[in-house]
């Protein structure tokens, strides 16, 4: 039930760009996207659901392809409140686990000055 | 606004000792509620969800178990402890069943020794 991310990890300069990936293996109704700082509870981001959406908050955007169970977070001009680790959460489109969200293992982002 | 209280923060536990972790919930009533536990490089894995009370469905059979004994309040128990029920412990509620994002509690730090 478990999403895949890619990559694990990133490291850009401030002001750089970054693509993170979500997938899975079954039908998705929805995606969540969180960022979590060190020790901390995550925070959501953005959530995209079935018909192949898009959705941006300020330089942060993101998209769903529900053809191919897919979602992608973009981060444009990041900035250094960027890092942190993010993680996407998906849910399946099946009436008997509809609610329960999965997440991935998370894409770590550092962004150096 | 929605917001869930959580404790304990952190507790050191022996191998074999119980575990209670308790969360509450503010701002909404009827919430879907779930525990996800959190390991070093493992993302966040879905413990127990509940869409009421009384009503907990297990995502991993292990020494956990879970309770809802009123609409705004989550327990998280185990009987005997082991050293991997170590980790950081989250507790997430949602008002809805589908398509709204989930609002985490502070969280809680175990370490089983």
């Amino acid at each position: 039930q478990q999403p895949v991310q890619s990559p694990q990890a990133v490291i850009l300069r401030e002001g750089e760009d970054a693509v993170i990936n979500c997938s899975s293996s079954k039908a998705l109704y929805s995606v969540h996207w969180y960022r979590q700082k060190h020790g901390e509870a995550p925070v959501f981001l953005m959530i995209l659901l079935k018909g192949g959406e898009q959705k941006g908050h300020d330089k942060i955007s993101a998209s769903f392809n529900e053809k191919k169970q897919q979602s992608s977070l973009y981060l444009t001009a990041s900035q250094l409140s960027y890092s942190g680790t993010y993680f996407c959460g998906t849910e399946i489109n099946r009436g008997s686990t509809l609610g329960r969200l999965y997440f991935g293992r998370g894409t770590q982002l550092t962004v150096w000055p | 606004s929605q917001t869930i209280h959580q404790w304990p923060a952190t507790l050191v536990q022996p191998v074999g000792s119980p575990l209670s972790l308790e969360c509450t919930v503010e701002g909404t009533s009827n919430p879907n509620l779930y525990w996800y536990r959190q390991a070093a490089g493992r993302g966040l894995q879905l413990l127990f969800y509940s869409v009421g009370i009384g009503q907990i469905s297990s995502e991993v059979p292990q020494n956990l178990s879970a309770s809802r004994p009123q609409d705004r309040q989550f327990i998280l128990s185990s009987k005997k402890l082991l050293l991997s029920d170590s980790g950081f412990y989250l507790c997430a509620g949602r008002t809805g069943v589908i398509a709204g994002e989930l609002f985490f509690g502070e969280g809680s730090r175990l370490t089983v020794l």
